[in-house]
Protein backbone atom coordinates (compact mmCIF):
# COMPACT_ATOMS: atom_id res chain seq x y z
CA UNK A 1 0.00 0.00 0.00
CA UNK A 2 1.01 3.79 -0.86
CA UNK A 3 1.93 5.80 2.18
CA UNK A 4 2.24 9.40 2.13
CA UNK A 5 2.88 11.49 -0.86
CA UNK A 6 4.12 14.74 -1.15
CA UNK A 7 4.57 17.24 -4.22
CA UNK A 8 7.12 18.65 -5.17
CA UNK A 9 10.13 16.89 -3.77
CA UNK A 10 12.61 19.71 -3.59
CA UNK A 11 11.28 23.56 -4.01
CA UNK A 12 12.92 27.05 -4.90
CA UNK A 13 11.64 30.13 -4.89
CA UNK A 14 12.44 33.99 -4.03
CA UNK A 15 11.62 36.35 -1.05
CA UNK A 16 7.78 37.83 -1.69
CA UNK A 17 6.72 34.77 -4.37
CA UNK A 18 3.82 32.24 -3.44
CA UNK A 19 4.09 28.48 -2.72
CA UNK A 20 1.58 25.05 -3.15
CA UNK A 21 2.86 22.02 -1.20
CA UNK A 22 0.60 19.18 -2.10
CA UNK A 23 -0.15 15.88 0.14
CA UNK A 24 -2.27 12.46 -0.57
CA UNK A 25 -2.74 10.97 2.50
CA UNK A 26 -2.65 6.87 2.80
CA UNK A 27 -5.86 5.13 1.23
CA UNK A 28 -8.90 5.49 4.03
CA UNK A 29 -6.96 8.35 5.78
CA UNK A 30 -9.66 11.26 6.21
CA UNK A 31 -7.24 13.51 8.29
CA UNK A 32 -4.31 15.51 6.99
CA UNK A 33 -2.05 17.54 8.98
CA UNK A 34 1.10 19.92 7.74
CA UNK A 35 3.89 20.76 9.70
CA UNK A 36 7.00 22.76 9.54
CA UNK A 37 10.57 21.44 10.59
CA UNK A 38 13.71 23.40 10.84
CA UNK A 39 17.13 22.32 10.68
CA UNK A 40 18.28 21.44 14.34
CA UNK A 41 14.15 20.94 15.58
CA UNK A 42 11.28 18.50 15.84
CA UNK A 43 8.31 19.18 13.55
CA UNK A 44 6.34 22.43 14.33
CA UNK A 45 2.39 21.71 14.22
CA UNK A 46 0.76 24.24 11.60
CA UNK A 47 -2.89 22.63 10.00
CA UNK A 48 -4.90 19.63 10.68
CA UNK A 49 -7.81 18.74 8.62
CA UNK A 50 -10.72 16.39 9.00
CA UNK A 51 -13.56 15.62 6.77
CA UNK A 52 -12.35 18.80 4.75
CA UNK A 53 -13.05 21.07 7.96
CA UNK A 54 -9.85 22.47 9.74
CA UNK A 55 -9.31 20.67 13.18
CA UNK A 56 -6.47 22.60 14.56
CA UNK A 57 -4.00 25.64 14.09
CA UNK A 58 -0.68 26.27 14.99
CA UNK A 59 1.29 29.55 16.15
CA UNK A 60 1.66 30.42 12.36
CA UNK A 61 0.97 34.22 10.57
CA UNK A 62 -1.76 34.22 8.30
CA UNK A 63 0.43 34.06 5.17
CA UNK A 64 0.02 30.02 5.87
CA UNK A 65 -3.17 28.65 4.37
CA UNK A 66 -4.85 25.45 4.16
CA UNK A 67 -7.96 23.00 2.25
CA UNK A 68 -8.87 19.62 2.07
CA UNK A 69 -10.15 18.28 -0.78
CA UNK A 70 -13.74 15.81 -1.37
CA UNK A 71 -10.63 12.95 -2.07
CA UNK A 72 -8.87 14.09 1.13
CA UNK A 73 -6.05 15.23 -0.23
CA UNK A 74 -4.54 18.88 0.87
CA UNK A 75 -2.56 21.95 -0.37
CA UNK A 76 -0.61 23.71 1.82
CA UNK A 77 -0.35 27.70 0.74
CA UNK A 78 2.26 30.07 1.76
CA UNK A 79 2.20 33.66 0.93
CA UNK A 80 5.21 36.61 0.47
CA UNK A 81 7.73 33.92 1.19
CA UNK A 82 10.36 35.22 3.94
CA UNK A 83 14.11 33.44 4.20
CA UNK A 84 12.94 31.70 7.48
CA UNK A 85 9.86 30.19 5.39
CA UNK A 86 12.65 27.75 4.36
CA UNK A 87 12.12 24.11 5.97
CA UNK A 88 11.34 20.97 5.38
CA UNK A 89 7.01 20.48 4.82
CA UNK A 90 5.60 17.56 6.16
CA UNK A 91 2.58 15.91 5.44
CA UNK A 92 0.79 13.46 7.80
CA UNK A 93 -2.62 11.64 7.27
CA UNK A 94 -4.40 9.05 9.85
CA UNK A 95 -7.38 7.24 10.06
CA UNK A 96 -9.42 9.80 12.24
CA UNK A 97 -8.05 13.25 13.43
CA UNK A 98 -6.95 11.27 16.95
CA UNK A 99 -5.51 8.31 15.35
CA UNK A 100 -1.57 7.97 14.60
CA UNK A 101 -0.17 9.97 12.64
CA UNK A 102 2.02 8.64 9.26
CA UNK A 103 4.64 11.18 7.95
CA UNK A 104 5.08 11.79 4.19
CA UNK A 105 8.86 12.06 2.99
CA UNK A 106 8.38 16.13 3.22
CA UNK A 107 8.94 18.93 0.62
CA UNK A 108 12.11 20.65 1.15
CA UNK A 109 11.64 24.59 0.51
CA UNK A 110 14.34 26.83 0.10
CA UNK A 111 13.75 30.33 -0.45
CA UNK A 112 16.55 33.06 -1.48
CA UNK B 1 2.29 25.00 28.12
CA UNK B 2 2.84 21.16 27.19
CA UNK B 3 6.46 20.43 27.09
CA UNK B 4 8.66 18.26 25.70
CA UNK B 5 12.27 17.65 26.31
CA UNK B 6 14.39 14.93 24.57
CA UNK B 7 17.95 13.99 26.49
CA UNK B 8 21.05 13.70 25.23
CA UNK B 9 20.87 16.45 22.15
CA UNK B 10 23.25 13.44 20.22
CA UNK B 11 24.53 10.25 21.56
CA UNK B 12 27.83 8.41 19.96
CA UNK B 13 27.41 4.41 20.74
CA UNK B 14 29.95 2.02 19.59
CA UNK B 15 28.22 -0.58 17.40
CA UNK B 16 26.89 -3.56 20.11
CA UNK B 17 27.19 -0.89 23.05
CA UNK B 18 23.62 -0.19 24.42
CA UNK B 19 22.01 2.77 25.87
CA UNK B 20 18.86 4.74 26.70
CA UNK B 21 17.33 7.94 25.07
CA UNK B 22 15.24 10.22 27.37
CA UNK B 23 12.03 12.24 26.74
CA UNK B 24 10.48 13.85 29.94
CA UNK B 25 6.65 15.60 29.12
CA UNK B 26 4.49 18.27 30.77
CA UNK B 27 1.19 17.96 29.52
CA UNK B 28 -2.31 17.62 31.36
CA UNK B 29 -3.79 14.05 30.69
CA UNK B 30 -1.91 11.94 28.60
CA UNK B 31 -3.53 10.75 25.65
CA UNK B 32 -0.51 9.02 24.15
CA UNK B 33 3.29 8.91 23.79
CA UNK B 34 4.96 8.51 20.20
CA UNK B 35 8.43 7.75 19.21
CA UNK B 36 9.53 7.94 15.38
CA UNK B 37 12.70 7.83 13.42
CA UNK B 38 13.92 10.44 11.07
CA UNK B 39 16.36 9.63 8.77
CA UNK B 40 18.27 12.76 7.10
CA UNK B 41 16.01 14.89 4.85
CA UNK B 42 13.44 12.53 5.21
CA UNK B 43 10.18 12.42 7.03
CA UNK B 44 9.54 10.65 10.55
CA UNK B 45 8.45 6.61 10.16
CA UNK B 46 6.34 5.94 13.01
CA UNK B 47 7.59 3.67 15.70
CA UNK B 48 5.77 3.06 18.67
CA UNK B 49 2.99 4.95 20.70
CA UNK B 50 2.97 4.10 24.62
CA UNK B 51 -0.74 5.13 26.50
CA UNK B 52 0.07 4.65 30.47
CA UNK B 53 2.46 4.09 32.84
CA UNK B 54 4.32 1.04 32.74
CA UNK B 55 3.59 0.14 29.45
CA UNK B 56 6.33 -1.04 27.08
CA UNK B 57 6.77 -2.03 23.52
CA UNK B 58 9.16 -3.87 21.87
CA UNK B 59 10.33 -3.76 17.94
CA UNK B 60 13.68 -5.31 17.01
CA UNK B 61 16.59 -3.76 19.04
CA UNK B 62 14.24 -0.81 20.21
CA UNK B 63 12.10 -1.01 23.40
CA UNK B 64 10.60 1.79 24.48
CA UNK B 65 8.61 2.37 28.09
CA UNK B 66 6.94 4.94 29.96
CA UNK B 67 5.86 6.49 33.73
CA UNK B 68 4.23 8.97 34.50
CA UNK B 69 6.29 11.47 33.57
CA UNK B 70 8.91 10.44 30.90
CA UNK B 71 9.45 7.94 27.95
CA UNK B 72 12.90 5.82 27.67
CA UNK B 73 13.86 4.31 24.32
CA UNK B 74 16.29 1.37 24.98
CA UNK B 75 18.34 0.21 22.28
CA UNK B 76 19.88 -2.88 22.63
CA UNK B 77 23.08 -3.99 20.65
CA UNK B 78 22.14 -1.08 18.11
CA UNK B 79 24.16 -1.57 14.52
CA UNK B 80 24.98 1.26 12.26
CA UNK B 81 21.63 1.33 10.64
CA UNK B 82 20.29 2.44 13.76
CA UNK B 83 21.94 5.33 13.20
CA UNK B 84 19.04 8.29 12.70
CA UNK B 85 17.32 11.09 15.33
CA UNK B 86 14.64 9.69 17.46
CA UNK B 87 11.89 12.01 18.14
CA UNK B 88 9.39 11.79 20.57
CA UNK B 89 5.46 13.32 20.58
CA UNK B 90 2.49 13.87 23.18
CA UNK B 91 -1.21 15.39 21.51
CA UNK B 92 -1.06 19.01 22.47
CA UNK B 93 -3.90 19.42 25.57
CA UNK B 94 -7.26 19.44 24.31
CA UNK B 95 -6.09 18.89 20.67
CA UNK B 96 -4.49 16.17 18.84
CA UNK B 97 -1.61 17.49 16.89
CA UNK B 98 1.55 16.55 18.29
CA UNK B 99 4.04 18.15 19.84
CA UNK B 100 7.83 17.49 19.62
CA UNK B 101 10.68 17.14 21.45
CA UNK B 102 14.03 18.36 19.69
CA UNK B 103 15.23 14.94 18.68
CA UNK B 104 18.47 13.17 20.06
CA UNK B 105 20.49 12.40 16.85
CA UNK B 106 22.07 8.90 17.59
CA UNK B 107 25.25 7.91 15.39
CA UNK B 108 26.56 4.02 15.50
CA UNK B 109 30.15 3.53 14.73
CA UNK B 110 31.18 0.19 13.58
Amino acid sequence: DAGVTQSPTHLIKTRGQQVTLRCSPISGHKSVSWYQQVLGQGPQFIFQYYEKEERGRGNFPDRFSARQFPNYSSELNVNALLLGDSALYLCASSLVWTDTQYFGPGTRLTVL
Amino acid sequence: EDQVTQSPEALRLQEGESSSLNCSYTVSGLRGLFWYRQDPGKGPEFLFTLYSAGEEKEKERLKATLTKKESFLHITAPKPEDSATYLCAVPRSGNTPLVFGKGTRLSVIA
